[in-house]
């Protein structure tokens, strides 16, 4: 069990370009979160799948985010238009499913947007 | 809507010494986990302990134990026989049987001194 893997551990851009960030979970965990951590602060859910379906999505998640699952494998997150206020550490976890639901938490990317 | 409040922004102990993180919670919602995770600098979050709502023993792992009052709405960390690799942020989170996505605490930074 290796563990969740995010790729890239740091990214930096200019405000507008596009961004996408992968995300491997635990082998065999059906759940997968999206959540933002900014600096001092706890992080924040953004969306999570069960296998292939995206099955709720903060409020946080505007239309310039879009995140995938395809085959209910690894999962993509995709910033469009970046802007200033998207700096942050996107985090991701995986989860077994059932009742006792114990999510696992990735290394994070870390989101610089000059 | 849930809500989770850690009270205590950066707190410190004594190598050797017990300190306890405080935590607090609102639900309207009888079924629900709690849990504490600890986050040590620029590494991954790990999951130090977590809390059945339905169970009335308080959960421990080794030197870490909860003191959870239901009725209260409340939820402690205690740290017994501190070491200097406790030192890091602790988050507390709330999840819900419906939803699975965690809400957390702004965090406590705890350092152990030597």
């Amino acid at each position: 069990d290796t563990g969740v893997s995010q790729d890239p551990r740091h990214k930096i851009t200019k405000r507008g370009q596009n961004v996408t960030f992968r995300c491997d979970p635990i082998s065999e965990h059906n759940r997968l979160y999206w959540y933002r951590q900014t600096l001092g602060q706890g992080p924040e859910f953004l969306t999570y799948f069960q296998n292939e379906a995206q099955l709720e999505k903060s409020r946080l998640l505007s239309d310039r985010f879009s995140a995938e699952r395809p085959k209910g494998s690894f999962s993509t997150l995709e910033i469009q238009r970046t802007e200033q206020g998207d700096s942050a550490m996107y985090l991701c976890a995986s989860s077994l499913g059932g009742t006792t639901d114990t999510q696992y938490f990735g290394p994070g990317t870390r989101l610089t947007v000059l | 809507a849930q809500t989770v409040t850690q009270s205590q922004p950066e707190m410190s102990v004594q190598e050797a010494e017990t300190v306890t993180l405080s935590c607090t919670y609102d639900t309207s919602e009888n079924n629900y986990y709690l849990f504490w995770y600890k986050q040590p600098p620029s590494r991954q979050m790990i999951l130090v302990i977590r809390q059945e709502a339905y169970k009335q023993q308080n959960a421990t792992e080794n030197r870490f134990s909860v003191n959870f009052q239901k009725a209260a709405k409340s939820f402690s960390l205690k740290i017994s026989d501190s070491q200097l690799g406790d030192t890091a942020m602790y988050f507390c989170a709330f999840s819900d049987s419906g939803t699975y996505k965690y809400i957390f605490g702004t965090g406590t930074r705890l350092k152990v001194l030597a």
